[in-house]
């Protein structure tokens, strides 16, 4: 099983609607979880960071946490084509406290 | 205007050759890492730093040195010994006691 792992997609989400991405972890202690966002041809950029379970939200975006399903995903309400992106999740791993990340979902808002 | 900036965003060399990446902060964070992105793959971690004068290999460190002599600098070379070194690099750092990382531009590097 992949340390972390996400469904490459692409996901196309047509504009105006919620695109959830998903995340699954293998480390079931890890405590701190985050999620980037790729341009192409960009760096990743830091959107949400989340460590207790449940809902947290910032904007247009809810990140959710479930450790005993070991499951974080992002939620982005009202997508815009500027959401269209790679979103990386990353966690990081108890053991070496060092951050292991995905490769990433391909979204694809439809105008 | 605090940042990260890496330079030079393109870089282009023979094969053979040596070739340093630069990346300097100005965020006051300890820690700096350094990252292979390949097409298709996750970011891999090449070497990272906590602290000034002290780094450590990541999951992929042959063929890649790195220095920290200040807090604001982490440079990567990217020796001759590395055997696919055409990437995107990426150089990242964390503030003390923070785990949340913060991406420089990258340098695009083609070696042919």
């Amino acid at each position: 099983q992949k340390e972390v792992e996400q469904n490459s997609g692409p996901l196309s989400v047509p504009e105006g609607a919620i695109a959830s991405l998903n995340c699954t972890y293998s480390d079931r202690v890890s405590q701190s979880f985050f999620w980037y966002r790729q341009y192409s041809g960009k760096s990743p950029e830091l959107i949400m960071s989340i460590y207790s379970n449940g809902d947290k939200e910032d904007g247009r975006f809810t990140a959710q946490l479930n450790k005993a399903s070991q499951y974080v995903s992002l939620l982005i309400r009202d997508s815009q084509p500027s959401d269209s992106a790679t979103y990386l999740c990353a966690v990081k791993r108890n053991r070496d406290d060092k951050i292991i990340f995905g490769k990433g979902t391909r979204l694809h808002i439809l105008p | 205007d605090g940042g990260i900036t890496q330079s030079p965003k393109y870089l282009f060399r023979k094969e053979g050759q040596n070739v340093t990446l630069s990346c300097e902060q100005n965020l006051n964070h300890d820690a700096m890492y350094w990252y292979r992105q390949d097409p298709g793959q996750g970011l891999r971690l090449i070497y990272y730093s906590q602290i000034v004068n002290d780094f450590q290999k990541g999951d992929i460190a042959e063929g890649y040195s790195v220095s920290r002599e200040k807090k604001e600098s982490f440079p990567l070379t990217v020796t001759s010994a590395q055997k696919n070194p055409t990437a995107f690099y990426l150089c990242a750092s964390a503030g003390t006691g923070r785990y949340e990382q913060y991406f420089g531009p990258g340098t695009r590097l083609t070696v042919t």
